[in-house]
């Protein structure tokens, strides 16, 4: 079980837009602290896809886009690509923890 | 060029130690804190804790207090992940990340994996 809680899996047509929600509580994403977001091809290590809810490191498209209020955050893919299918994570930092947490993940597919 | 390279794949049978390392270039080594997050078959990442190699401060995840030690050698820039004596329920993928502070952070680099598998 999570502390992030994520849609196991979404999907869309190329060039469509897909949202990946994820939901967290007052230790995490509630206290404030920033959601990052990741996304891990198949047979690969997870890369930073987003970080400080919304900011897109270096080489990123800007189809990738983060967002975040109160106690959840979306990463939202705009454009979609046979490229993009892959897994992607969220992850904060969680007070009672004193550490990173994640989600579990969401599988997205392109149709 | 920031990379983070660890050692290669592990077959280990239940009982045995371990030590993987993961070795940063391409930036000051002792600057930045080294995360270890586990990916077991099939599923999803979680946080093992965190070491500071600048003067080896570590932090663990509850889940794995006690059943892991993070070390570092900072003259080789290299962190280690180890184990004394492997469960089967240590299979695994393990990752190391980078990342600047120990609390409200994330990894901006990650090595490319160390498949640890443990079976009799």
């Amino acid at each position: 079980q999570s502390v992030l809680t994520q849609p196991p899996s979404v999907s869309g047509a190329p060039g469509q837009r897909v949202t990946i929600s994820c939901t967290g509580s007052s230790s995490n994403i509630g206290a404030r602290y920033d959601v990052h977001w990741y996304q891990q091809l198949p047979g690969t290590a997870p890369k930073l896809l987003i970080y400080g809810n919304s900011k897109r490191p270096s080489g990123v498209p800007d189809r990738f886009s983060g967002s975040k209020s109160a106690t959840s955050a979306s990463l939202a893919i705009t454009g979609l690509q046979a490229e993009d299918e892959a897994e992607y994570y969220c992850q904060s930092y969680d007070s009672s923890l004193s550490g990173w947490v994640f989600g579990g993940g969401t599988k997205l597919t392109v149709l | 060029e920031v990379q983070l390279v660890q050692s290669g794949v592990e077959v280990k049978k239940p009982g045995e130690s371990l030590k993987i390392s993961c070795k940063g270039s391409g930036y000051s080594f002792t600057s930045y804190w080294i995360a270890w997050v586990r990916q077991m078959p099939g599923k999803g990442l979680e946080w093992m804790g965190i070491i500071y190699p600048g003067d080896s401060d570590t932090r663990y995840s509850p889940s794995f207090q006690g059943q892991v030690t993070f070390s570092a050698d900072r003259s080789i820039s290299t962190a280690y992940l180890q184990w004394n004596s492997l469960k089967a329920s240590d299979t695994a993928m393990y990752y190391c990340a980078r990342l600047l502070t120990s609390r409200n952070d994330y990894g901006d680099y990650w090595g490319q994996g160390t498949l640890v598998t443990v079976s009799s």
